[in-house]
């Protein structure tokens, strides 16, 4: 079974522009979470996506946006890029049983935002 | 609300040498433990988890952690590192999907194994 696919795996963007990153999750995985991997602030949350509906969301501001579609496949969307949005974005897709999600993750794609 | 603390940044350690990462949680609602590992230019592997049962969880290459409710810890332990478990270790902590279902994460701790 493949795993979780992100793409692309590198960006270069200049600021002020705006990134769309795209997350692939395993076959008959409902659930997609992002997360954002810097040096400084280690991994933090993003959001999570199920069945087309956000269902969770971290303490990001609006510029970070998402979406979900019906093949589970999601989409994660940063506006007006500022120098510090510059980090590994991590895609996690779970399977929807028992009472806890188990995440696995893809490898990532690096945003290096000049 | 759950926070993680993983009390060293980095560990370095001679090869077939013992390791131990160390991880300390806190949070108001029951929480399920992970540990994931980062190898250079990765993303994050699922290394072992605890949900329920067995306090003792192992992964199938050596790797061994135990949690403690106590203690709210989660300490990470391998007998007998190979070069090639140098990465960067993250501890995790879970909530129920009732909960939110999302995972906070440790800083993280990098190995280096020594030859």
């Amino acid at each position: 079974k493949a795993g979780v696919t992100q793409t692309p795996r590198y960006l270069i963007k200049t600021r002020g522009q705006q990134v769309t990153l795209s997350c692939s999750p395993i076959s008959g995985h409902r659930s997609v979470s992002w997360y954002q991997q810097t040096p400084g602030q280690g991994l933090q949350f993003l959001f999570e996506y199920f069945s087309e509906t956000q269902r969770n969301k971290g303490n990001f501001p609006g510029r970070f946006s998402g979406r979900q579609f019906s093949n589970s496949r999601s989409e994660m969307n940063v506006s007006t890029l500022e120098l510090g949005d510059s980090a590994l974005y991590l895609c996690a897709s779970s399977l929807e049983a028992g009472d806890v999600n188990i995440q696995y993750f893809g490898a990532g794609t690096r945003l290096s935002v000049l | 609300a759950q926070s993680v603390t993983q009390l060293d940044s980095q560990v370095p350690v001679f090869e077939e040498a013992p390791v131990e990462l160390r991880c300390n949680y806190s949070s108001s609602v029951s929480v399920y433990l992970f540990w994931y590992v980062q190898y250079p230019n990765q993303g994050l592997q699922l290394l072992l988890k605890y949900l329920s049962g067995s306090t003792l969880v192992e992964s199938i290459n050596g790797f061994e952690a135990e949690f403690n409710k106590s203690q709210t810890s989660f300490h990470l332990r391998k007998p007998s590192v190979h070069i090639s478990d140098t990465a960067e270790y993250f501890c995790a902590v879970g909530t129920s999907r009732a909960a939110g279902n999302k995972l906070t994460f440790g800083g993280g701790t990098r190995v280096l194994v020594k030859p």
